[in-house]
């Protein structure tokens, strides 16, 4: 079992320019999660996807944001445009149902300077 | 890497001695517990969960206690090692398909030689 895999692990970007980050879940995980982690703000829940359907996006901050869930083993959180106040470590995490514990992948550290 | 908030409470244990970490969760209705234990650079990892019809669990070393009545869950680990430091955060969720896992503050755990 390979994990959550995240890609980039960094990403540096200038404001204004589009960032995508992408995740693969663990096989047969029906739930996928996407958090942003900061220093003043924790763990955030940004949006969650059940069977590749997006449940609950309120947590997305802006319309800047945007996650898709294409097909059961990929999903991208797309920023666009991006803005210094973005920077944060942003993990996608998958579990067998709503009610699994979450297995993080390690991260997407993103600075937008 | 960066983990959580500013304000992060510190716990400071010496080596071999067991180490209580404490948190209030809000959500009366919130029926499954889950405890995380976040390393410096990684993703947040599943360490022991419990469901609001139990008191207490226990699994390698570690011990979860959930007092219902006023919304308290505490995690023990017992004879505490070096590779235990890290940030450990309780997270809570209702048990219907519709609900999200909401993760605490977190509370970094530090051992003493």
């Amino acid at each position: 079992d390979a994990g959550v895999i995240q890609s980039p692990r960094h990403e540096v970007t200038e404001m204004g320019q589009e960032v995508t980050l992408r995740c693969k879940p663990i096989s047969g995980h029906n739930s996928l999660f996407w958090y942003r982690q900061t220093m003043m703000r924790g763990l955030e829940l940004l949006i969650y996807f059940n069977n590749n359907v997006p449940i609950d996006d309120s947590g997305m901050p802006e319309d800047r944001f945007s996650a898709k869930m294409p097909n059961a083993s990929f999903s991208t959180l797309k920023i666009q445009p991006s803005e210094p106040r973005d920077s944060a470590v942003y993990f996608c995490a998958s579990s067998l149902s709503n009610n699994s514990p979450l297995h993080f992948g390690n991260g997407t550290r993103l600075t937008v300077t | 890497g960066e983990s959580v908030g500013l304000h992060l409470p510190t716990l400071s244990v010496q080596e071999g001695d067991n180490s209580i970490i404490n948190c209030a969760y809000s959500n009366s209705a919130s029926d499954y517990f889950i405890w995380y234990k976040q390393e410096s650079g990684k993703g947040p990892q599943f360490i022991i969960d419990i469901r609001s019809n139990m008191d207490k669990r226990q699994g390698q070393r570690v011990t979860v206690l959930l007092n219902k009545t006023v919304k308290h869950l505490s995690l023990q680990i017992a004879a505490t090692q070096p590779g235990d430091s890290a940030v450990y955060f309780c997270a809570e969720t209702g048990y219907s398909s519709a609900s999200k896992i909401i993760f605490g503050s977190g509370t970094r755990l530090s051992i003493r030689p």
